[in-house]
């Protein structure tokens, strides 16, 4: 199975913040990345697709890049509603695989 | 707009099988390049893929589970299922399904439902 390890495990930061979120596959995955945020008792939402695509409806805040094995998931300028937990998986090959998540909190 | 609900037992007894059906609306589950997927997470923990099916009969299992699950279609209801067998309390988790939208590069869940937990407890 490919491991998918992300960093930091929790952030702290303020409204207006930039914000960064690392994902590390064990091996790599081409751009079969995408990323999800999910809220306490909510299902996951994603935000990113493809490794940089911007899923429809979801504010341009929000951006990934990467390739091959080193992923980031970047916020320009946190909101309120941000406050969430993020969550990387990868579709290169089976089982599916997700990270174990970036819990972000408010400081 | 599509939607997805899950339905089925809250609570399954140890040994016992795990049913659940993801019901779909808002468009017909025979339509576009989608798989429809089962994906779970146990309280406080994160996602684990369950695995997926296509309309056409594909499926794709994770192969820690792939020994007790059984994913199907039934495109007359527009509904897919998911059992389990052989439930322990280590299959506790909220069950969610998710439709995998694929082409043009990428493979994604970009609806999913709110999800359904279930205990297994005696």
């Amino acid at each position: 199975d490919i491991q998918m390890t992300q960093s930091p495990s929790s952030v702290s930061a303020s409204v207006g913040d930039r914000v960064t979120f690392t994902c590390r596959a064990s091996q790599g995955i081409g751009s079969w990345l995408a990323w999800y945020q999910q809220k306490p008792g909510k299902a996951p939402k994603v935000l990113i697709y493809a490794a940089s695509s911007l899923q429809s409806g979801v504010p341009s805040r929000f951006s990934g890049s990467g390739s091959g094995a080193d992923f980031t998931l970047t916020i320009s300028s946190l909101q309120p509603e941000d406050f969430a937990t993020y969550y990387c998986q990868q579709a290169n090959s089976f089982p599916y695989t997700f990270g174990q998540g970036t819990k972000l909190q408010i400081k | 707009q599509v939607q997805l609900q899950e339905s089925g037992p809250g609570l399954v007894k140890p040994s016992q099988t795990l049913s659940l059906t993801c019901t779909v609306s808002g468009g017909s589950i025979s339509s576009g390049n989608y798989y429809w997927s089962w994906i779970r997470q146990p309280a406080g923990k994160g996602l684990e893929w369950i695995g997926r099916i296509h309309t056409s009969g594909s499926t794709n299992y994770n192969p820690s589970l792939k020994s007790r699950v059984t994913i199907s279609v039934d495109t007359s209801n527009n509904q897919f299922s998911l059992k389990m067998s052989s439930v322990t309390a280590a299959d506790t988790a909220v069950y969610y399904c998710a439709r995998e939208r694929y082409g043009s590069g990428t493979y994604h869940h970009d609806y999913w439902g709110q999800g359904t937990l279930v205990t297994v407890s005696s």
